[in-house]
């Protein structure tokens, strides 16, 4: 099976830019997350998708916003960018949300807000 | 709210010494509870797992964890560490009635010198 796939890649924006990030999760995974990983936070989670629906949020600002597609693809939004959203954003799939189920993690877009 | 706490930041070995690196986390209810390694310059992967049961897990490249429920704690262990074992590692629970929100450690970054 195919990983979870992450794009792009490496992105490169301006203050005040808005920016989508894509995740295509493992296939048949029906829950997707999303973390920012900093040098000085580590790993945040920023929200949690299932069946279309936004299940649980982190403690971020409105501006990250994020939704899911019924094929279970995935995308966040992060808008009026500021240069702390710099970050590698990680997204991970999972079979189902309930427990007894393990993430699987992408390799992630790394983003520099310039 | 839960969180993880690794105890070493940094640490620094020579090849073939033991390894234990330490986690607690917080949280008042049944959590799964996962060690990920993310080697340089690649995505955060697997290690090991708890779930359920016996509470000595066993993972990858020589891996293992043991919950200790009245400790609150989930120590990572290998008893010879090799020079490709240099990465960082992360200790992550989950609840149990959410597989897709993780709640990370700071990360603990193991160099081993050959």
């Amino acid at each position: 099976k195919a990983g979870v796939t992450q794009t792009p890649r490496y992105l490169i924006k301006t203050r005040g830019q808005q920016v989508t990030l894509s995740c295509s999760p493992i296939s048949g995974h029906r829950s997707v997350s999303w973390y920012q990983q900093t040098p000085g936070q580590g790993l945040q989670f920023l929200f949690e998708y299932f069946s279309e629906t936004q299940r649980n949020k982190g403690n971020f600002p409105g501006r990250f916003s994020g939704r899911q597609f019924s094929n279970s693809r995935s995308e966040m939004n992060v808008s009026t960018l500021e240069l702390g959203d710099s970050a590698l954003y990680l997204c991970a799939s999972s079979l189902d949300f309930a427990g007894g189920y393990e993430q699987y993690f992408g390799p992630g877009t790394r983003l520099t807000v310039t | 709210a839960q969180s993880v706490s690794q105890h070493n930041h940094h640490v620094i070995l020579s090849e073939a010494a033991s390894l234990e690196l330490g986690c607690n986390y917080s949280y008042g209810g049944t959590v799964n509870l996962f060690w990920y390694v993310q080697y340089p310059g690649q995505h955060l992967q697997l290690l090991l797992k708890y779930f359920s049961g016996d509470p000595l897990v066993k993972g990858i490249k020589g891996f293992e964890a043991e919950f200790i429920k009245s400790k609150f704690s989930f120590n990572l262990r290998k008893p010879s560490v090799q020079w490709s074992d240099t990465a960082e590692y992360f200790c992550a629970v989950t609840p149990n009635t959410n597989a897709g929100k993780s709640t990370f450690g700071d990360g603990t970054t193991l160099t081993v010198k050959p």
